[in-house]
């Protein structure tokens, strides 16, 4: 089945470390996304990628990093730099033209404890 | 200024009822326009797309989109409790894909 895959589904760290969140796609999508979810504020972009070795910074980068090496699989690492990391992340890819819908995988809650 | 503005709701109807929901946006380049139903802690998936102004109808769901008004609309008929989540509209252009904050939707039966 094609989709887009993301793990964990749940994530606990500990305040100053760095943690990496999973995300894989076989829908041989060209971009790939990652938003950041918090309660009442819908979601937010982090990084986009529209080709392997290329991404972008969205609204709210900082604290954040990610890799685009390969085309399936679009790594996000969360770092003791971000002040406010709790929150559900989720990952989504698009065909970069014609079609345009974008598709999500099923999400990771990350809590700081 | 967001750049698109959705109410967050919660909007409560009783099953059966139509439900109209509704996202204003300000960027004119936005030519691509979806909404996304979501169910607590899973990620969105697509209900609908559309890249004309006028309607687009799908079983009980119809989208709606005027971009002279920069105005797009969600019509649910005879909503059911199933129907019951969070309804994200989302816009795109280029690889660029802004969401609006997401209206909690709850049918009671």
């Amino acid at each position: 089945d094609g989709g887009i895959t993301q793990s964990p589904k749940y994530l606990f760290r500990k305040e100053g470390q760095n943690v990496t969140l999973s995300c894989e796609q076989n829908l041989n999508h060209d971009a790939m996304y990652w938003y950041r979810q918090d309660p009442g504020q819908g979601l937010r972009l982090i990084y986009y990628s529209q080709i392997v070795n290329d991404f972008q910074k969205g609204d709210i980068a900082e604290g954040y990093s990610v890799s685009r090496e390969k085309k399936e699989s679009f790594p996000l690492t969360v770092t003791s730099a971000q002040k406010n990391p709790t929150a559900f992340y989720l990952c989504a890819s698009s065909i970069a033209r014609g079609n345009t819908e974008a598709f999500f995988g099923q999400g990771t809650r990350l809590t700081v404890v | 200024q967001k750049e698109v503005e959705q109410d967050p709701g919660p909007l409560s109807v009783p099953e059966g009822a139509i439900v109209s929901l509704n996202c204003t946006y300000s960027n004119s380049a936005f030519q691509y326009f979806m909404w996304y139903r979501q169910y607590s802690r899973k990620g969105p998936e697509l209900l609908m797309y559309t890249y004309s102004s006028g309607n687009k109808e799908d079983g009980r769901f119809t989208a709606q989109v005027d971009k002279s008004s920069k105005y797009i609309s969600l019509f649910i008929r005879d909503s059911q409790p199933s129907d019951s989540a969070t309804y994200l509209c989302a816009m795109k252009y280029g690889n660029k894909l802004v969401f609006g904050a997401g209206t909690i939707l709850r049918v009671k039966s």
